[in-house]
């Protein structure tokens, strides 16, 4: 069976500093990693995803994910965080298998100015 | 882009109404779902469907159906809405593709208040 675990509920960083949001997953066959955000009274954003190749994903607002598979980890990093970067932010894997997709508990990110 | 709408931003209900949810989406995707956000449990699955006309049960069907009639439409209906089930409700469309997996697209949320 697979699973997805964020380590962390709530996170709260200063503006400006680098933060560091956890992700482990457990799966017995090869997963796709996706990291979305949702924005205070939105729907989920796809922020990132990993499929294969360079283990480093970047998105176009900073923030990079690096995929760890011995360590079965895909653990979301910004160096600057901004104000608008307050957000709720859900690690997800899909299984290579097909048609499965499983989502963590989110990590709530608040950027103190 | 994918775009994934849901009929209602808020809606507020009474105890025993019959509630309707839609979502469309306009990409041609097989896969529709439907989930509940609640604080602290992140998203639950109800249904989903692969096919019209097909539909599975998730991980907290109870009190719920569904119904998906044609491909770009999944509708989520609360026979005789309850209190518990005040929530956010997210539907999200899906493509499964042989190397790059599944990447689900959601829509803005519904956030019901049953009263």
């Amino acid at each position: 069976a697979q699973s997805v675990t964020q380590l962390d509920s709530q996170v709260p960083v200063f503006e400006e500093a680098p933060v560091e949001l956890r992700c482990n997953y457990s799966s017995s066959v090869s997963v796709y990693l996706f990291w979305y955000v949702q924005y205070p009274n939105q729907g989920l954003q796809l922020l990132l995803k990993y499929l294969s190749g360079s283990t480093l994903v970047e998105s176009i607002n900073g923030f990079e994910a690096e995929f760890n598979k011995s360590q079965t980890s895909f653990h979301l990093r910004k160096p600057s965080v901004h104000i608008s970067d307050t957000a709720e932010y859900f690690c997800a894997v899909s299984v290579n298998t097909g048609n499965q997709f499983y989502f963590g508990t989110g990590t709530s990110l608040t950027v103190i100015p | 882009d994918v775009k994934v709408t849901q009929s209602s931003r808020y809606l507020v209900k009474r105890t025993g109404e019959k509630v309707f949810l839609e979502c469309v989406q306009d990409m041609d995707h097989e896969n529709m779902f439907w989930y509940r956000q609640d604080p602290g449990l992140g998203l639950r699955l109800i249904y989903f469907s692969y096919d019209v006309k097909m539909k599975e049960k998730g991980d907290i069907p109870e009190g719920y159906s569904v119904s998906r009639e044609k491909k770009e439409r999944f509708s989520l209906i609360l026979e005789s809405a309850s209190t518990n089930q005040t929530s956010m409700y997210l539907c999200a469309s899906s493509l499964w593709l042989a190397g790059e997996g599944e990447t689900q697209y959601f829509g803005p949320g519904t956030r019901l208040l049953v009263l």
